[in-house]
């Protein structure tokens, strides 16, 4: 089975600190995700990445940027954290090359809060 | 870019009883409509998906329908049952975007044993 392991499921930080959060995938899938889930506003993406070192921005990337120097590890990094940013953090991933194509891969999330 | 709503927010049902969770969206070159379910202190997991060359898809007790003239597709559970209670997501993609989906509001359905 595909698992999707993400650094901590609980963190809590201080406004202005560089925080962050790691995802690591062990079924060798070229594309990985980063949502934010917020209640009522459902998934929002916020970056992904096709291939090492590649990154593409999604619908909400202001504020976070993200590393892949590994394929299998996505960081997601809050260079300076604000309180809007306190959210539940998924990391997905997915592979074009695999039978089941379109699906994607969650890890349990990460609850971020910043105080 | 594709926008997705979904009603209702929340969903109470009867043990035994049918839910139906609604989606539209807005790009009508989408053309594949997964359904993801997240359990408490988990990530969504797809349940079943669908494409635009077909109109509906049966898995068991769940069903998915689409209506592509009305950019509208709804997940069906029959005879619910306590561990179908979690939060559902629907989501739309252009296939050749990359595998980029966006999601719904998400409903919470409570099944009442």
């Amino acid at each position: 089975d595909v698992k999707v392991t993400q650094s901590s499921r609980y963190l809590v930080k201080r406004t202005g600190e560089k925080v962050f959060l790691e995802c690591v995938q062990d079924m060798d899938h070229e594309n990985m995700f980063w949502y934010r889930q917020d209640p009522g506003l459902g998934l929002r993406l916020i970056y992904f990445s096709y291939d090492v070192k590649m990154k593409e921005k999604g619908d909400i990337p202001e504020g976070y940027s993200v590393s892949r120097e590994k394929k299998e590890r996505f960081s997601l990094i809050l260079e300076s954290a604000s309180t809007n940013q306190t959210s539940m953090y998924l990391c997905a991933s997915s592979s074009p090359t695999s039978g089941r194509l379109d699906e994607q891969f969650f890890g349990p999330g990460t609850r971020l809060t910043v105080l | 870019g594709e926008n997705v709503e979904q009603h209702p927010s929340t969903l109470s049902v009867q043990e035994g009883d049918s839910a139906v969770i609604k989606c539209t969206y807005s790009d009508s070159a989408s053309n594949y409509f997964p359904w993801y379910k997240q359990e408490l202190g988990k990530g969504p997991q797809l349940i079943i998906d669908i494409r635009s060359n077909v109109g509906e898809k049966k898995d068991q007790r769940i069903a998915v329908t689409l209506n592509k003239t009305a950019k509208h597709f709804s997940l069906h559970i029959t005879e619910t049952q306590p561990e179908d209670s979690a939060v559902y997501f629907c989501a739309a993609t252009l296939n050749n975007a990359g595998n980029m989906l966006t999601f719904g509001g998400g409903t919470r359905l409570m099944v009442k044993p």
